[in-house]
Order: structure tokens, then C-alpha cells, then sequence
């Protein structure tokens, strides 16, 4: 059975730093690009990023370009996403996914973790 | 970055009925689109990808097409399970983006 299952979400103060892992189970991550997407509350699906198989492309929306960044470790069928300099607005439950192989579009989703950035 | 937009917004309706929800592109994206349904607390389920692919698993009553710059959803019978809030997203180029939503409520 696949399943993403994410973690480290926290509350943290603006101009913090969290690490979030998503960990993958019953399929191989080597062989897919992966992708963060977040939420914010009440609010719509904003994408976040995405990274190929070997780790060499990795693509940010412009709200978090230079302070986030997207990670994998194949060999631990580990995501991460590093998130720094935290603000307000990056608060919103976030959710890890991996790209369909047919076409792009997300195919198996995490439960999401909640991130909120507040004083 | 390529603008997505969605409508209508909300939309009520019955059991039984034919919903249809329209997305659009600023910008030609070819046939890279994908439509998820998401309800309430749960995360996204990719039900149409390449805008017209049926997921595996996903019931026939749900059809998407369109190329270009415009793209539909289409619920042919509407079932109960299927209240919920429905986002395309292009595919075709970096970053990818969604659209605001479309909410499907009980009329």
C-alpha cells in the first residue's frame, strides 16, 4: 500500500526555521518526482515545490523561492523540505505528494502537517 | 507564472443532477491539466490528469476536457459522496499552480 506520511510540523516565530520530512512507504521514491503543496486555512491549494528522481531539478513557486528548499534522500524513501526565514503567510497544513508517472498531477497524497508561523 | 481561474465559485446542487465546472488558463497549457476533488479535512485526490485521463478507480461519472485555454469538469449524475470542493491545476510549465476552487454543496 503506498503512503506518504508527513511530520515536524510546529508552531514557530516569524524569521524561524523548520525542517519537514515526509517519509514513503510501499513504492520507491527513486523512481518519481515528488512535490510539497500547502494550504493555509479555510483557503485553496497553493504548489510549493517539486523535485525530479536523482535530485537534479527542483522547481519553487515564487512566494517561497530562497527560502525554501526541497530535498530527497533515496536511499532513507525520504522528502524534506527545509523552510526558512518563516512567515505569517507560510502558515497552512502541508502536504507532500508523488507525481503520477503516466501524466503529471499528484497520485497518492500524505495527511499533512500543520505549520504556524505566529509570535 | 501561468494564472488559473475557476468557475463558477460555489455551486448547489442535487443528487442526480449534471454538474459542470470550467477552468481557465492566462495562458495556452496544451492538454496539461488535472483536476482533484478534495473534502472537508482530507487531502486532494487527483481524479483527471492530461485533461481528460481518468484515474484508476475513479467512477465513469466524472469526465474532464478541454485544451488550450479552457478546460471543464464534468459530474454527469451527481452522487452524495461527491459534495465537495473540486481544483484544476496546469501541468504544462514551472510552477505549477492551482485554481481558487470550485465548492459542489448540497441544494
Amino acid at each position: 500500500e503506498v503512503q506518504l506520511v508527513e511530520s515536524g510540523g510546529d508552531l514557530v516565530q516569524p524569521g524561524g526555521s523548520l525542517r519537514l520530512p515526509c517519509v514513503a512507504s510501499g513504492f520507491r521514491i527513486s523512481s518519481y518526482w515528488m512535490t510539497w503543496v500547502r494550504q493555509a486555512p479555510g483557503k485553496g491549494l497553493e504548489w510549493v515545490a517539486n523535485i525530479n528522481q536523482d535530485g537534479s531539478q527542483k522547481n519553487y513557486a515564487d512566494s517561497v523561492k530562497g527560502r525554501f528548499t526541497i530535498s530527497r534522500d533515496n536511499a532513507e524513501n525520504s522528502l524534506y523540505l527545509q523552510m526558512n526565514s518563516l512567515r505569517a503567510e507560510d502558515t497552512a497544513v502541508y502536504y507532500c505528494a508523488r507525481v503520477s508517472l503516466s501524466d503529471w498531477g499528484e497520485d497518492y497524497w500524505g495527511q499533512g502537517t500543520l505549520v504556524t508561523v505566529s509570535s | 507564472d501561468i494564472q488559473m481561474t475557476q468557475s463558477p465559485s460555489s455551486v448547489s446542487a442535487s443528487v442526480g443532477d449534471r454538474v459542470t465546472i470550467t477552468c481557465r488558463a492566462s495562458q495556452g497549457i496544451s492538454s496539461r491539466l488535472a483536476w482533484y476533488q478534495q473534502k472537508r479535512g482530507k487531502a486532494p485526490k487527483l481524479l483527471i490528469n492530461a485533461a481528460s485521463t481518468l484515474q484508476s478507480g475513479v467512477p465513469s461519472r466524472f469526465s474532464g476536457s478541454g485544451s488550450g485555454t479552457e478546460f471543464t469538469l464534468t459530474i454527469s449524475s451527481l452522487q452524495p459522496e461527491d459534495f465537495a470542493t473540486y481544483y484544476c491545476q496546469q501541468t504544462n510549465s514551472f510552477p505549477f499552480t492551482f485554481g481558487p476552487g470550485t465548492k459542489v454543496d448540497i441544494k
